[in-house]
């Protein structure tokens, strides 16, 4: 079964500082592809950032980056520099053959 | 990239009602999806809908109450049919361009049944 973890309900960090979401997957598939959205109260799900299961290179984005840990099945999020706008719910997923699995969600508070 | 229409983005029902919601998406694409969002929940799948053919539902999701159609590339509708205080719900329509590219969603249909 394809499942993905996320233990954080509800996380918040101060304005500026760092903070680091984590989310644990579990996948017999050797090809598959993992990404973390973000959904703001607008609900509008967007894409953060992506990280194809096949690259041992950590995705960044601008302020947003991965730790990808392949053995462990372990997709974490690092937000550096939080701002006021990054506050929503993120949620981690992943690919299976085609299908996307979502985890529960974080909520994401950023304290000004 | 791909750019979804999604409406009514939201509505409010009354009970034993149905609610068509549409999809349109800005280029054509094998797979829609079709996902529900309870309240503080994760997206679960509803069914993916094919052109041209019957959709494929998820289990715990029924035809009769989630009647679907895929008309063409690029449109898809979803009704929430009998509705009852249980289907309040976000819906969201999803798209991806490929089986290894992220997918693409819709703003989502906040439903309210009263």
């Amino acid at each position: 079964a394809q499942t993905v973890t996320q233990s954080q309900p509800e996380m918040s960090v101060q304005e500026a500082e760092t903070v680091t979401l984590s989310c644990t997957y579990d996948t017999s598939e050797s090809d598959y592809y993992l990404f973390w959205y973000k959904q703001p109260p607008s609900r509008q799900m967007i894409l953060v950032i992506r990280q194809e299961a096949y690259k041992q290179q950590n995705a960044t984005e601008n302020r947003f980056s991965v730790n990808f840990q392949k053995a462990a099945k372990s997709f974490s999020l690092k937000i550096s520099d939080s701002q006021l706008g990054d506050a929503a719910m993120y949620f981690c997923a992943s690919q299976v053959l085609g299908q996307f699995y979502f985890g529960t969600g974080t909520s994401l508070t950023v304290i000004p | 990239s791909a750019v979804i229409s999604q409406k009514p983005s939201r509505d409010i029902c009354q009970r034993g009602t149905s609610l068509t919601i549409q999809c349109q998406v800005d280029s054509q694409v094998t797979m829609m999806f079709w996902y529900r969002q309870q309240p503080g929940q994760s997206l679960t799948l509803i069914a993916t809908a094919n052109q041209g053919s019957e959709a494929t539902y998820e289990s715990g999701f029924v035809i009769d109450k989630f009647p679907i159609s895929r008309p063409n590339l690029t449109f898809s509708t979803l009704t929430v049919s009998n509705m009852s205080p249980e289907d309040s719900s976000i819906y969201l329509c999803s798209v991806d361009l490929g089986l290894r590219t992220e997918a693409f969603f819709g703003q989502g249909t906040r439903l309210t049944v009263v």
